[in-house]
């Protein structure tokens, strides 16, 4: 089936540094991907929508000056925390569409920010 | 009140118990749906994926969808401990998906 994969699955930093996190659709082309971020045992909320080739639609209240995604070709976005600070800490997921209308998520990456 | 709503549980089961999920919504402009698996620190997996009323089985998993009363289910069968994990049904119309809040199910051996 599709797979899509994120890396790194973890990443620790200091607070003021930025981390970048891809995410790649390893055997279909995905113009739309999405962000998530979620909080232990909470749902997943959705930061924003990548589309491929233009810029990315932000969700409301999530600052798109902090988290910058790039979606620079059909099978990577990569979205950028910059400046880090310890209330960034969170899970962050990816997803993405097949042509055949399935979602398919990244194994999500775990930013920890000390 | 949510577009989909989905009880959080935690639902606790003995193992091989047949267990069942449930989501409701409210906007008849859904027209997939889909079943989600997460475990602890883990992207969620798809399980199931429908679009039409009825049932759909996949070995243990069987997604039944009522389109008419708004709300759709996920069974499973000879439940596992393996099985333990949260359970997010999500539906769309376009291209974007609403998540229900997930279910939390801890099947016990």
């Amino acid at each position: 089936g599709a797979v899509v994969s994120q890396h790194p699955s973890r990443v620790i930093c200091k607070s003021g540094t930025s981390v970048k996190i891809e995410c790649r659709s390893l055997d279909f082309q995905a113009t739309t991907m999405f962000w998530y971020r979620q909080f232990p045992k909470q749902s997943l909320m959705l930061m924003a929508t990548s589309n491929e080739g233009s810029k990315a639609t932000y969700e409301q209240g999530v600052e798109k000056d902090k988290f910058l995604i790039n979606h620079a070709s059909l099978t990577l976005s990569t979205l950028t925390v910059t400046s880090a600070h310890p209330e960034d800490s969170s899970f962050y997921i990816c997803s993405a569409w097949t042509h055949t209308g399935e979602l398919f998520f990244g194994e999500g990456s775990r930013l920890t920010v000390l | 009140q949510k577009e989909v709503e989905q009880d959080p549980g935690p639902l606790s089961v003995p193992e091989g118990a047949i267990v069942s999920l449930n989501c409701t919504y409210s906007n008849s402009a859904f027209q997939y749906f889909m079943w989600y698996r997460q475990y602890s620190r883990k992207g969620p997996e798809l399980l199931m994926y429908t679009y039409s009323s009825g049932n759909k089985e996949d070995g243990r998993f069987t997604a039944q969808v009522d389109k008419s009363s708004k709300y759709i289910s996920l069974f499973i069968r000879d439940s596992q401990p393996s099985d333990s994990a949260t359970y997010l049904c999500a539906m769309n119309a376009g291209n974007m998906l609403t998540f229900g809040g997930g279910t939390r199910l801890m099947v016990k051996p």
